[in-house]
């Protein structure tokens, strides 16, 4: 069974710029996470998508972050513009929705903004 | 509110001995699920154990098992004969099973085990 894909693994940007990533979860998960892990720090929900709504965006800064999940399979975090503050790792996981379905993470896409 | 406490910051624990890594969360709602992640060096978060709000007994998978005193609300991950392997940042969640099935992070404890 293929994991969760993230790409891309490693990004360095300016500060203003944009930047994109991409999650293709484990097939058949319904629920997708998007989690932002600064370095020290336990992960930090950003936005939850089941299917291809939304379920929780409430930790999501809107007025710099986006996500969409399209067709409810593969699923896009941008960023824009990037601040310094956002330098972390940016980690997508799929559940199945039952409340014992744990996450699987991918391996992360570490975003460094200079 | 945070709802997840992982109150260690780091531990050691010498090879082969157990270590208990705690963990105490705070929820209105009488139905939840506890997660153990371990996070190692290179980043990957692996899944350990799961313990529902409802379960009689305590999980266990292997060497891990995970204390759950549910008054007390405290789920504490117990490592016995620790590996060199095991040393890694651990991460409680919990899942508060309303429709969301959100489930939410501590700040992890890092486990170093000594030879």
């Amino acid at each position: 069974e293929a994991g969760v894909a993230q790409s891309p693994r490693y990004k360095i940007i300016e500060k203003r710029q944009s930047v994109a990533f991409w999650c293709n979860p484990i097939s058949g998960h319904a629920t997708l996470y998007w989690y932002q892990q600064i370095l020290g720090q336990g992960p930090k929900l950003l936005i939850q998508f089941q299917n291809n709504g939304v379920v929780d965006d409430s930790q999501l800064p809107k007025d710099r972050f986006s996500a969409e999940r399209l067709k409810g399979v593969d699923s896009t975090l941008k960023i824009q513009p990037a601040k310094l503050e956002d330098s972390a790792v940016y980690l997508c996981a799929s559940s199945l929705v039952k409340p014992s379905g744990e996450l699987f993470f991918g391996e992360g896409s570490r975003l460094t903004v200079l | 509110a945070q709802k997840i406490t992982q109150t260690q910051p780091g531990m050691f624990v010498q090879e082969k001995e157990a270590v208990t890594l705690d963990c105490t969360y705070d929820t209105s709602d009488p139905s939840y699920g506890l997660f153990w992640y371990k996070q190692p060096s290179s980043g990957e978060m692996i899944f350990l154990i799961y313990q529902g709000s409802y379960d009689q007994q305590n999980a266990t998978e292997g060497r891990y098992s995970l204390n759950f005193q549910k008054a007390r609300k405290s789920a504490n991950l117990v490592i016995s004969a620790s590996q060199l392997g095991d040393s890694a940042m651990y991460f409680c969640a919990m899942r508060e099973q309303d429709s969301s099935y959100k489930l939410i992070f501590g700040s992890g404890t890092r486990l170093l085990v000594r030879p």
